[in-house]
């Protein structure tokens, strides 16, 4: 699978939008990406994912570039309760649905 | 949502004893389970697909004698872990796959494990 790129951490004002950057520039034609987010101690939750067209849902809002190559998470009003670490993974479409985790990004909502 | 149960929540053990960990799909029919590690400030780490009926494909350096994997039915894996040693000491998370839907895997809330 293409592997991503995603900032160590990131701080967002509580009641802001959190936006959280992507980078997956050797994905290939058949490959989703998918958003992830893991509270401290617990198992990962999905947020959202897609192929290249723009995609909303009630947590997030996904922002594929016309490239595909880098995508940004958007958290519209962020709260204390969206501190987690975000994943950003790049997954086959066919056959292949294993998740390959990196690191993530840490991200701090502030009050 | 679908939702995946994972038991014990936690559980800590003497070393050279074995743990069961039961991952089970509530709601839903899994054909194929994921069983990920993770350690302290670390990523999840694949360590085995389970899939309903056939063997567990493991991943490169888990040992399959030791972490010993049944998918006997379509809502239950579980995952053996035998002789544990204080290494072995991790977060332990399964996902589940459901039947004919292949875009999302629902997360267990995962399995502390504290070998002594």
């Amino acid at each position: 699978d293409a592997k991503t790129t995603q900032p160590t951490s990131m701080d967002c004002a509580e009641g802001r939008a959190a936006n959280l950057p992507c980078n997956h520039s050797t994905i290939s034609g058949n490959e989703y990406v998918y958003w992830y987010r893991q509270i401290h101690s617990q198992g990962p939750q999905y947020i959202i994912h897609g192929l290249k067209n723009n995609e909303t849902n009630e947590m997030a809002s996904l922002i594929i570039t016309e490239d595909r190559k880098s995508s940004t998470l958007i958290l519209p009003h962020a709260t204390l309760r969206d501190t987690a670490v975000y994943y950003c993974i790049v997954r086959g479409g066919d056959s292949n649905y294993q998740l390959i985790w990196g690191a993530g990004t840490k991200l701090i909502i502030k009050p | 949502g679908a939702v995946v149960s994972q038991h014990p929540s936690w559980v800590i053990c003497k070393s050279g004893t074995s743990v069961k960990i039961e991952c089970r799909s509530l709601d839903f029919q899994a054909t194929t389970m994921f069983w990920y590690r993770q350690f302290p400030k670390q990523s999840l780490m694949l360590m085995a697909t389970s899939n309903e009926g056939s063997k567990a494909t493991y991943e490169q350096g888990v040992e399959k004698d030791k972490f010993l994997i049944n998918h006997a039915s379509l809502t239950l894996s579980t995952l053996t872990v035998t002789s544990a040693h204080p290494e072995d000491s991790s977060f332990y998370i399964c996902s589940a796959l459901p039947v004919a839907s292949y875009n999302e895997q629902f997360f267990g809330p995962g399995t502390r494990l504290t070998v002594l």
